[in-house]
């Protein structure tokens, strides 16, 4: 079992629905959550941080964490064909132990 | 407002040449990472430096090699390229010290093609 296991995609939404993604995790002590978007032959952007269950919202983007169920999710509310993207999911174990999932590609079809 | 800045960000080698891949952050960040991105891999760290003067190895370490120049800069060495090598690496730091709780902000990437 992966430690952080997304979904590879693609998850195709249409322009202006809601995009929904999704990150499992296995170390129940995990303690930081967090998002980042990565556009083709680019680096990875930070999106969000969350740390406690519960969700946190930033203009379109909502995180979600549920830490009795070990997932954490992203959601794009009013999709635009720019939020078009791989989306990495990072999970904090403590000490430097940072893993990244492979990522869930989005495409938004206009 | 550079953040984090890799170079080179593009670079061909031949099998068993050598190269350092720098970095350098203008944040104030106590950690410093490498990793390698290749296809359906997702971002694997080579090496981290939780603070000045100190390096740890990460999941994939072999071949590479790491310097905490000082908080600012963190070198990655290439001693013998070998073509399972070519991938695009990428720096990242972040405000954490031992307790990684902060997020980590990436620089552009180099894009290594080993040959």
């Amino acid at each position: 079992q992966k430690e952080v296991e997304q979904n590879s995609g693609p998850l195709s939404v249409p322009e202006g629905a809601i995009a929904s993604l999704n990150c499992t995790y296995s170390d129940r002590g995990s303690q930081s959550f967090f998002w980042y978007r990565q556009y083709s032959g680019k680096s990875p952007e930070l999106i969000m941080s969350i740390y406690s269950n519960g969700d946190k919202e930033d203009g379109r983007f909502t995180a979600q964490l549920n830490k009795a169920s070990q997932y954490v999710s992203l959601l794009i509310r009013d999709s635009q064909p720019s939020d078009s993207a791989t989306y990495l999911c990072a999970v904090s174990g403590g000490y430097q132990k940072v893993t990244f999932g492979t990522g869930t590609k989005l495409q938004v079809i206009p | 407002n550079a953040g984090v800045t890799q170079t080179p960000k593009f670079q061909v080698l031949k099998t068993g040449q050598s190269m350092t891949l720098q970095c350098a952050q203008d944040m104030n960040h106590n950690s410093m990472y490498w990793y390698r991105q290749d296809p359906g891999m997702g971002l694997r760290l080579i090496y981290y430096s939780a603070s000045e003067g100190t390096t740890d190895k990460g999941e994939v370490p072999n071949g590479y090699n790491v310097s905490r120049l000082n908080k600012r800069e963190f070198s990655l060495r290439l001693e013998s390229a070998a073509p399972s090598q070519t991938s695009v690496y990428f720096c990242a730091s972040s405000l954490s010290g031992t307790y990684s709780n902060q997020p980590q902000h990436f620089g552009d990437g180099t894009r290594l093609s080993i040959l």
